[in-house]
């Protein structure tokens, strides 16, 4: 089955510590995001990638780093700098085009103490 | 600058009954597509609906149905015949042509809630 798979489903950290997001897809899209979904809220951009090798800023970056370096994996690494990490952070693809819509992961719960 | 609005923060339907989910955006682009997501409490996001800015018809999806009204800049989604599965999150997201990456701009949400 295709589709994209984010791992783990909850992760807790303690503050001061980095910690990647794993996010991989067999759609063989182009196209990549990460969101960030606080409670009650909608969805904020905070990278995104639409070929391997290359990424671009959201609208909420600081604090976070990516790497596409597989067309199928994008990986979200929250440091330290982050100053609010606790979050529903959600991976999603696409293909390349404006009328495509965005695949989801299941999201990761992010607790940082 | 994109900007989705959803002004419900919550609805209540009794089950079998319609509901319409509000959403109005703001765009410079002639050129954008909307569209509808679902989020269940288990966090995950499903594509329901979309409707490109140049489609001359609603776009319709089984139950769910987008009404669509350029002028005022409001593509409001009808879910019909509501059930208890239908409880959940729903968001609106606006694509312009334009935009760098083909980023999706989302809405607040409105929480539904369906009654039996």
């Amino acid at each position: 089955d295709g589709g994209i798979t984010q791992s783990p489903k909850y992760l807790f950290r303690k503050e001061g510590q980095n910690v990647t997001l794993s996010c991989e897809q067999n759609l063989n899209h182009d196209a990549m995001y990460w969101y960030r979904q606080d409670p009650g809220q909608g969805l904020r951009l905070i990278y995104y990638s639409q070929i391997v090798n290359d990424f671009q800023k959201g609208d909420i970056a600081e604090g976070y780093s990516v790497s596409r370096e597989k067309k199928e994996s994008f990986p979200l690494t929250v440091t330290s700098a982050q100053k609010n990490p606790t979050a529903f952070y959600l991976c999603a693809s696409s293909r390349s085009g404006a009328s495509y819509e965005q695949y989801f992961g299941p999201g990761t719960r992010l607790t940082v103490t | 600058a994109q900007k989705i609005t959803q002004t419900q923060p919550g609805m209540f339907v009794q089950e079998k009954e319609a509901v319409t989910l509000d959403c109005t955006y703001d765009t410079s682009d002639p050129s954008y597509g909307l569209f509808w997501y679902k989020q269940p409490s288990s966090g995950e996001m499903i594509f329901l609906i979309y409707q490109g800015s140049y489609d001359q018809q609603n776009a319709t999806e089984g139950r769910y149905s987008l009404n669509f009204q350029k002028a005022r800049k409001s593509a409001n989604l009808v879910i019909s015949a509501s059930q208890l599965g239908d409880s959940a999150m729903y968001f609106c997201a606006m694509r312009a042509t334009k935009a760098a990456g083909n980023k999706l701009t989302f809405g607040g949400g409105t929480r539904v809630l369906v009654k039996p």
